[in-house]
């Protein structure tokens, strides 16, 4: 079935590591997204892909880094600069311009 | 920019009843919105949508009303069931580059 795939869903990690949030979708979908959840809050923009080897700043781009080297993939990093990266993060991408955003499931990220 | 927020951040309705779950919107340029559901623990899963050159759509069991005049849209559910639970977001479409969501309503059902 075609969908989005996050992974890992639950992960922990110590304060000043990076970690890599993977995403991959087989919808041939162009454009791709990351958002930040935090509890009682809507979501975030932290980065998103228009097209493979292209990527744009969202609202809350610090501390993170993108790729896109395949329209499939679009990896995030949360690096050791960002300062409360404790969240859920979402993964999605979007059918053409209809603006209809197609999501995974989430990885849960806690730094302890 | 873009703002999108409702009004309630818990709702609670009785089994059966209809829910109406609200949401204000600032920028005027946005030309569709867009309703999703999520469940706990899950991403968000598109519900409706509506274009801003519509006043009313309506889908199985559920209607969303757009009022430009007073920047607003509600959804509304009918004969909530306990399936319904979940946290609701509004969302204007910023085009490719993705949407705005509001902070979410959590429709809770009482049985």
């Amino acid at each position: 079935d075609g969908g989005i795939t996050q992974s890992p869903k639950y992960l922990f990690r110590k304060e000043g590591q990076n970690v890599t949030l993977s995403c991959e979708q087989n919808l041939n979908h162009d454009a791709m997204y990351w958002y930040r959840q935090d509890p009682g809050q809507g979501l975030r923009l932290i980065y998103y892909s228009q097209i493979v080897n292209d990527f744009q700043k969202g609202d809350i781009a610090e501390g993170y880094s993108v790729s896109r080297e395949k329209k499939e993939s679009f990896p995030l990093t949360v690096t050791s600069a960002q300062k409360n990266p404790t969240a859920f993060y979402l993964c999605a991408s979007m059918k053409g311009y209809t603006g209809e955003l197609f999501f995974g499931e989430g990885s849960r990220l806690t730094v302890l | 920019g873009e703002s999108v927020g409702l009004h309630l951040p818990t709702l609670s309705v009785q089994e059966g009843d209809n829910s109406i779950i609200n949401c204000a919107y600032s920028n005027s340029a946005s030309d569709y919105f867009i309703w999703y559901k999520q469940e706990s623990g899950k991403g968000p899963q598109f519900i409706i949508d509506i274009r801003s050159n519509m006043d009313k759509r309506q889908g199985q069991r559920v209607t969303v009303l757009l009022n430009k005049t007073v920047k607003h849209l509600s959804l509304q559910i009918a004969a909530t069931q306990p399936g319904d639970s979940a946290v609701y977001f509004c969302a204007g479409v910023r085009g490719a580059d993705g949407l705005t969501f509001g902070k979410g309503t959590h429709l809770i059902i009482q049985p």
